[in-house]
């Protein structure tokens, strides 16, 4: 089973900053990474696939890079509507998905 | 415009067998490449990944609980149907289905519609 970790667990930054969260897998997963963004009490919503290439509709703020083991979702200008939790998930084999990073307010 | 919405009981006792339906429209689940997947979230935990079964009815299990889950289609209904036997406490999660389709290359998927989720508590 490929297993998939996060850091930090908890992220603590203001409106405008830029943001990194990290997403590591125990193998090499190529390029089969996506990001997740959880609000409290909704769904997921899909931001990024294959590691890099955002869902439609989702703002140019955000960006996912990486391959191989190590990747980031980065949120080059947080905005109030930013603040949640966000997941990694592989797809190189099944299905995995990271533990999570919340992202709140500093 | 793709939906899906869960469906099934809110309260289920341990030892029970755990049936929850997707009922989704916007897509066809007899299309080429097309899944249904179905993940968990334990209350204030992260996702777990369940089962998806494709268009031509085959289907995928997690590892860890594929001797309790079974899914199955009904392609006429758009209906997508998970059970899961013998349910524990620790089942207890909001159980969401979603839309996915088929990565050329890879043997795994994401995501990218998913339901509103249903929460499921196990307990006597």
């Amino acid at each position: 089973d490929i297993q998939m970790t996060q850091s930090p667990s908890t992220l603590s930054a203001s409106v405008g900053d830029r943001v990194t969260i990290t997403c590591r897998a125990s193998q090499s997963i190529s390029s089969w990474l996506a990001w997740y963004q959880q609000k409290p009490g909704k769904a997921p919503k899909l931001l990024i696939y294959k590691a890099s290439s955002l869902d439609s509709g989702v703002p140019s703020r955000f960006s996912g890079s990486g391959s191989g083991t190590q990747f980031t979702l980065t949120i080059s200008s947080l905005q109030p509507d930013d603040f949640a939790t966000y997941y990694c998930q592989q797809y190189n084999s099944y299905s995995t998905f990271g533990p999570g990073t919340k992202v709140d307010i500093k | 415009q793709i939906t899906l919405k869960e469906s099934g009981p809110t309260l289920v006792k341990p030892t029970q067998t755990l049936t929850l339906t997707c009922t989704f429209s916007g897509f066809s689940l007899s299309t080429s490449g097309v899944g249904v997947g179905w993940i968990r979230q334990p209350p204030g935990k992260a996702l777990e990944w369940l089962a998806l079964i494709y268009w031509d009815d085959d289907k995928r299990y997690s590892p860890s609980l594929k001797s309790r889950l079974t899914v199955t289609k009904d392609t006429s209904k758009n209906q997508v149907v998970l059970t899961m036997t013998n349910v524990d406490p620790v089942d207890t999660a909001t159980y969401y289905c979603a839309h996915s389709f088929m990565v050329r290359g890879v043997i795994g998927w994401y995501f990218d519609l998913w339901g509103r989720g249903t929460l499921v508590t196990v307990s006597s």
